[in-house]
């Protein structure tokens, strides 16, 4: 069985950072392209990033762009979000996602709140 | 970026009828080399994570109940719920993997009526 536990969240201080991780387990992690879409009440669901199989390429939503980074260890089956320059609109539930070989998503974990407030 | 526009906001619906939800594109999402249209059908339930119902517009995911049903080509597609339950309630949301960045629609709160 697929399972995608994500950790790091929390309460940040707008331009502060925080990194993201989400363990995964069940499936050859190190061949499937990972994501990670975030939702807010506001804004709905939001591609943020995504990682292909090897570690790259790797792409951005605009929104993220240039603050964000995604990475992966595949010896350690984990996939990591370093997130710099956090603005208020970045609050929302972070979701780390896998991605099928036909590129639509078929497993996400829990998820983990990022708060961005002074 | 491609814009995914759902239909209606909000539908409400006697169990055992039909839910009707319609999502739209901005761009041509049918992928030419395999004549797929690159589209997912998203539910969620209060505090869960989205569930995959159907990719490529029309194929039901492993263990998807055959009461959902998704069709349309292009720019204009439908998820259909038949003989809806209970258990049915939920937001559903349309998604295309056509190219990045993926863009989701601003979802559709379906209830019982």
């Amino acid at each position: 069985e697929v399972q995608l536990l994500e950790s790091g969240g929390g309460l940040v201080q707008p331009g502060g950072s925080l990194r993201l991780s989400c363990a995964a387990s069940g499936f050859t992690f190190g061949t499937y392209a990972m994501s990670w879409v975030r939702q807010t009440p506001g804004k709905g669901l939001e591609w943020v990033s995504m990682i292909l199989a090897g570690g790259s390429p790797t792409s951005y939503g605009g929104s993220v762009k240039g603050r964000f980074t995604i990475s992966r260890d595949d010896s350690k089956n984990m996939l990591f979000l370093q997130m710099d320059s956090l603005r208020g609109d970045d609050t929302a539930v972070y979701y780390c996602a896998k991605l099928t070989t036909t590129w639509h998503f078929d497993s996400w974990g829990q998820g983990t709140l990022v708060t961005v407030s002074s | 970026d491609i814009v995914m526009t759902q239909s209606p906001h909000s539908l409400a619906v006697s169990l055992g009828e039909r839910a009707t939800i319609n999502c739209k594109s901005s761009q041509n999402i049918l992928y030419m080399s395999n004549n797929k249209n690159n589209l997912a059908w998203y539910q969620q339930k209060s505090g869960q994570p989205p569930k995959v119902l159907i990719y490529w517009a029309s194929t039901r995911e492993s263990g998807v109940p055959d009461r959902f049903s998704g069709s349309g080509s292009g720019t204009d597609f439908t998820l259909t719920i038949s003989g809806l339950q209970a258990e049915d309630v939920a937001v559903y949301y349309c998604q295309q993997y056509h190219s990045t960045p993926y863009t989701f629609g601003q979802g559709t709160k379906l209830e019982i009526k």
